[in-house]
């Protein structure tokens, strides 16, 4: 089955830990995405890619890296420079060219 | 920028009555996409429906269609037949004419009585 997979499900950090989020698809998708949910409210860019090693800033990208070594992963990782981390994290990827996003079941991460 | 508007942060709706979650867009791009995703409680985000700025038939996937009024900037969504399961947070969403990003609306919680 073609999808998106994102690890892990639920994620714990203390504070000043860095941390990694996976993000995987097997759909051939060029594009990925990353993106932001805090509780009740939309989602908010953080970061994207539209071919391999080539990555642009989003609308929050501050503490956060990425990476794009391969066409199917998109690793995020939420640095101790990210003053409020805990939220709810979704990886999507799309078409290149197309707008239509396909979702991740995101991780929720909670900083202790 | 883009930006997305839903008005309505809770509707509360009987069971088979049809229903219309508002989005009201600003955008000064020609060409662009809006789109609707529903999330359920368990956090996926699931495709609704899609139309294009340049789309003259309104967009309809089963019991989904989208009010696309280009004039006034909206792009409601409509549910018909309303079903329990339809319980949800529905996001509202738009790109950008390069279609590189989605810019998202706070989104509207549905709920579903029976």
């Amino acid at each position: 089955d073609g999808g998106i997979t994102q690890s892990p499900k639920y994620l714990f950090r203390k504070e000043g830990q860095n941390v990694t989020l996976s993000c995987e698809q097997n759909l051939n998708h060029d594009a990925m995405y990353w993106y932001r949910q805090d509780p009740g409210q939309g989602l908010r860019l953080i970061y994207y890619s539209q071919i391999v090693n080539d990555f642009q800033k989003g609308d929050i990208a501050e503490g956060y890296s990425v990476s794009r070594e391969k066409k199917e992963s998109f690793p995020l990782t939420v640095t101790s420079a990210q003053k409020n981390p805990t939220a709810f994290y979704l990886c999507a990827s799309s078409i290149s060219g197309q707008s239509e996003q396909f979702f991740g079941p995101g991780t929720r991460l909670t900083v202790l | 920028a883009q930006k997305i508007t839903q008005t309505q942060p809770g509707m509360f709706v009987q069971e088979k009555e049809a229903v219309t979650l508002d989005c009201t867009y600003d955008t000064s791009d020609q060409s662009y996409g809006l789109f609707w995703y529903k999330q359920p409680s368990s956090g996926e985000m699931i495709f609704l429906i899609y139309q294009g700025s340049y789309d003259e038939q309104n967009a309809t996937e089963g019991r989904y269609s989208l009010n696309f009024q280009k004039a006034r900037k909206s792009a409601n969504l409509v549910i018909s037949a309303s079903q329990l399961g339809d319980s949800a947070m529905y996001f509202c969403a738009m790109s950008d004419q390069g279609a590189q990003k989605l810019v998202f609306g706070q989104g509207t919680r549905l709920t579903i009585n029976p």
